[in-house]
């Protein structure tokens, strides 16, 4: 069964440090994984997409990376800021074949809380 | 800016009322998604289409839930009779081909 399991469940971090959130995932055939940040109350918002050949990826102060032997993935926030509080999801995308679009497996998020 | 529109924002309802979800996908999308958000469950896939054609709808309940796309601009979803169990935040979500992911900012459904 296709499964995304991400740790920690939360999060509190004062601002200005830096924190890392992980991802582990048994998706086969693996296509891509994504990272999205969801604020309370909004959409998720895409960070990163990476695909098997990509080991990192940065999107301004967040890094994600990726070890397809391992099968796992971070996301790496550096220099925390208030805005950055939201549930980090990991979303996990395996091949369907042709142009179709993979199926997703969603991880359950992981709560990040910025203290000034 | 381009973005996905969802309409109602919030609904609540009473037991056994029906309950539709408008979205309008990003202009040029022709992949479009309907999830649902709980605490408990996280984001669930209900159905998706491609150039608007019903792809996958094994999550969504068939004796309730109805999902069409009229044209390519209009998606819906559609509850009838709903119950409290699917009090939950309904998301759309539209991708052109099988790039990015966008979502909409969902539609809270509370009901009672």
């Amino acid at each position: 069964k296709n499964q995304v399991e991400q740790s920690p469940q939360s999060l509190i971090i004062l601002e200005g440090k830096n924190c890392t959130l992980q991802c582990n995932y048994t998706v086969s055939p693996f296509s891509n994984l994504r990272w999205y940040k969801q604020d309370t109350g909004r959409g998720p918002v895409s960070l990163t997409i990476m695909t098997f050949s990509e080991n990192t990826k940065s999107n301004g102060r967040y890094t994600a990376t990726l070890d397809a032997d391992t099968k796992q993935s971070s996301l790496h926030i550096t220099a925390s800021q208030l805005s950055d509080s939201a549930s980090y999801i990991c979303v996990v995308s395996a091949h369907a074949g042709g142009t179709s679009y993979g199926k997703l497996t969603f991880g359950q998020g992981t709560i990040l809380t910025v203290h000034p | 800016d381009a973005r996905v529109t969802q309409t109602p924002r919030d609904k609540v309802t009473e037991m056994g009322q029906e309950v539709t979800m408008r979205c309008q996908p990003i202009l040029g999308h022709n992949t479009v998604f309907w999830y649902r958000q709980t605490m408990m469950q996280g984001l669930e896939l209900l159905a998706y289409f491609r150039n608007r054609a019903p792809l996958d709808d094994s999550g969504m309940p068939k004796d309730r839930f109805s999902a069409e796309m009229p044209d390519a601009t209009l998606a819906t979803l559609k509850i009838q009779p709903s119950e409290p169990r699917d009090s939950a935040v309904y998301f759309c979500a539209s991708a052109s081909g099988y790039r990015e992911l966008f979502f909409g900012e969902g539609s809270r459904l509370t009901v009672l």
